[in-house]
């Protein structure tokens, strides 16, 4: 069975810092992933989304980026973080399949930025 | 673009009541999901509606898909605590991409 893992569960950063986050999926290949953040009481914002290694595609303009070094990882960045860069940040995943986009959730990291 | 749009946005229900929430899509989806979100976690697939007509139902849950009306339905049956959460619906856009709606908020209260 595919599982899906975030890392870490959750972080404080100072406005300014760099940001690292890690999701990885197991049981499956060629998977399409996708980052989404959620501000606090509101809807999810797609971010970034990615069909294959080194293939990332943004929706959002903003101080993020994203990376796929391998096939089942996709990682989240920023060189400095803002204020309005706190929310829970999820990572999901979908077949690569034709028709196959229902989409698999990880369990989250909830960002603080103070 | 796709736009989805979920009412209520919150809402309070009595145990043992029915209620419907709703989620209108402005364009065609040729399928429409269903996920629920417990407070402080991730987001759980709860249906997948594939055609127009399709119904699915899970214990008290049960969702719908009308495409000509660009409606879904997700009809709660004698509403207990634990189905409290946050639900959404998404609809897939350009790219195969989900749109989800702003979501719902359920409190059952005994």
């Amino acid at each position: 069975s595919q599982t899906i893992h975030q890392w870490p569960a959750t972080l404080v950063q100072p406005v300014g810092s760099p940001l690292s986050l890690e999701c990885t999926v197991e049981g499956t290949s060629n998977p399409n992933l996708y980052w989404y953040r959620q501000a606090a009481g509101r809807g999810l914002q797609l971010l970034f989304y990615s069909v294959g290694i080194g293939q990332i595609s943004s929706e959002v303009p903003q101080n993020l980026s994203a990376s796929r070094p391998q096939d089942r990882q996709f990682i989240l960045s920023s060189k400095k973080l803002l204020l309005s860069d706190s929310g829970f940040y999820l990572c999901a995943w979908s077949s690569g399949l034709a028709g196959g986009n229902e989409q698999f959730f990880g369990p989250g990291t909830r960002l603080t930025v103070l | 673009e796709l736009k989805v749009e979920q009412n209520p946005l919150f809402l309070s229900m009595q145990e043992g009541k029915n209620y419907t929430i709703y989620c209108n899509y402005s364009t065609t989806s040729d399928r429409l999901y269903w996920y629920r979100q417990d407070p402080g976690k991730s987001l759980e697939s709860l249906f997948v509606l594939l055609s127009n007509g399709a119904v699915k139902q899970e214990g008290r849950l049960m969702a719908s898909l009308d495409t000509k009306a660009r409606l879904s339905t997700l009809h709660i049956t004698a509403a207990v605590h634990d189905l409290s959460a946050t639900y959404f619906c998404a609809g897939r856009g350009y790219g195969n991409k989900l749109v989800f709606g702003a979501g719902t908020i359920l409190r059952v209260k005994s």
